[in-house]
């Protein structure tokens, strides 16, 4: 089974507005953490947003949140007022276990296009 | 240093030849991954570091193919005999604790 999924292979969002790009996971581990990456066509994975499984809250960093629904396994990320700058892959990933160590699983990516 | 370093940034090469890449993690990072690439798909890993020592393989990464990071510092992939299928983008990751891991620019192999 996949770890992660993430089924939008691209989308469209107007400048200034909201997009949300979904993520599903699986994992029986109880301690693992959820984490998106945005790759602009430069090839770097630039690193956005981090979820622990104990978090209580959302996680946000400026215009980005994770939704965080740990019932479903899922963690979509929430880009708020859209720039053009953000238009680029956006991965989602997961680590599992308490071990820090552990290797990431990504998912196959979602590609964003901002429209001015 | 402000970030993880990787080179060279691309490399073309002709079928059967050897390559080897160059990653410098952030300094205080103890942990360094590689990933590879490619176009269309998510990062899939390919083995990782804890200071000096290789902890783990995938089993993606076949004999051809080797990693070392003596002394904990900087680590090289190094690719034996490449093929066209070897042809990738070759990420290399850092990280110290849970919350993130740092990736460099890549390396681009194109493999004629």
């Amino acid at each position: 089974a996949q770890k992660i999924t993430q089924t939008q292979p691209g989308m469209f969002v107007q400048e200034k507005e909201a997009v949300t790009l979904d993520c599903t996971y699986d994992t029986s581990d109880p301690s693992y953490g959820l984490f998106w990456y945005k790759q602009p066509s430069s090839g770097e994975m630039i690193f956005l947003i981090y979820q622990g499984s104990y978090d209580q809250q959302n996680a946000t960093e400026g215009r980005y949140s994770l939704n965080f629904q740990k019932a479903r396994k899922s963690a979509n990320l929430v880009i708020s007022a859209s720039q053009l700058g953000d238009s680029a892959m956006y991965f989602c990933a997961m680590r599992e276990g308490a071990n820090t160590g552990n290797q990431f699983y990504f998912g196959t990516g979602t590609s964003l296009t901002v429209i001015p | 240093d402000t970030g993880v370093s990787q080179d060279p940034r691309h490399k073309i090469t002709k079928r059967g030849q050897n390559v080897t890449f160059r990653c410098d993690p952030i300094s205080e990072h103890n942990r360094l991954y590689w990933y590879r690439q490619t176009l269309g798909q998510g990062p899939e890993f390919l083995t990782y570091f804890q200071n000096e020592a290789q902890l783990e393989k995938s089993r993606l990464l076949s004999d051809r193919f080797s990693a070392e990071r003596p002394k904990g510092s900087f680590s090289t992939l190094e690719i034996q005999r490449t093929e066209q299928g070897d042809s990738a983008m070759y990420l290399c990751a850092s990280s110290f604790g849970m919350k993130s891991a740092i990736f460099g620019p890549g390396t681009r192999l194109t493999v004629t």
